[in-house]
């Protein structure tokens, strides 16, 4: 049973819009979130991240919403730029599981010049 | 900076051989994790250590093996390899609450 669910596999977007990538959960333990970014042959890069103990968190260009009624979050970009251009993994961990990672399948995201 | 390291990028094996992955970080982090990565599938985890020479059961363990001597080391093991092994491979380390840091990754192909 799949607990975090990213359910665009890809995304296109222009360069300077804002990208919009979506996550669900469905373990309510689950009180910290995180969103890592990857390019290809390389590992996942950190990107920004998020308590349960809060609805917003913002860093620079990159902004995570978490909506816990809802067991949803979402990443947004302003604005996009084609090196953001990455596979984004959303994943969320709670204490009781020694904060272990569970990963979503991932979106591609694309930004067009 | 944080730094986690793999021995190799990339490893080429043939079926029914030992494989050692080794993972090596710098930033004394009790927690670390091995997960591979296969198209469509995300990232999933086969095994992780919390304390210098524990280890528990990921999601997907069969196959592999792990060990964990001294805090900053971590190493998977695969049996006799397979071809469905055939993957990404992603060592990353954590302190007890917080951010995973991820090594390059070790592309391993098993012929």
């Amino acid at each position: 049973d799949q607990q975090v669910k990213q359910n665009s596999p890809s995304l296109s977007v222009q360069e300077g819009r804002i990208s919009i990538l979506n996550c669900d959960y469905t373990n309510s333990m689950f009180d910290y979130f995180l969103w890592y970014k990857k390019y290809p042959a390389e590992g996942p890069t950190f990107l920004i991240s998020i308590s349960s103990i809060k609805d917003k968190n913002e860093d620079g260009r990159f902004t995570v919403f978490l909506n816990k009624s809802a067991k949803h979050l979402s990443l947004h970009i302003v604005p996009s730029q084609p090196g953001d251009s990455a596979v984004y993994f959303c994943a969320a961990s709670f204490g009781g599981s020694n904060y272990k990672l569970t990963f979503g399948k991932g979106t591609l995201l694309t930004v067009n010049p | 900076d944080v730094k986690v390291t793999q021995s190799s990028r990339y490893l080429v094996k043939r079926t029914g051989e030992k494989v050692f992955l080794e993972c090596v970080q710098d930033m004394d982090h009790e927690n670390m994790f091995w997960y591979r990565q296969d198209p469509g599938l995300g990232l999933r985890l086969i095994y992780f250590s919390y304390d210098v020479k524990m280890k528990e059961k990921g999601d997907i363990p069969e196959g592999y093996s792990v060990s964990r001597e001294k805090k900053e080391r971590f190493s998977l093991i695969l049996e006799s390899a397979s071809t469905n092994q055939t993957s990404m491979y992603l060592c990353a380390s954590s302190l007890t609450q917080g951010v995973s840091f991820f090594g390059p990754g070790t592309r391993l192909t098993v012929l």
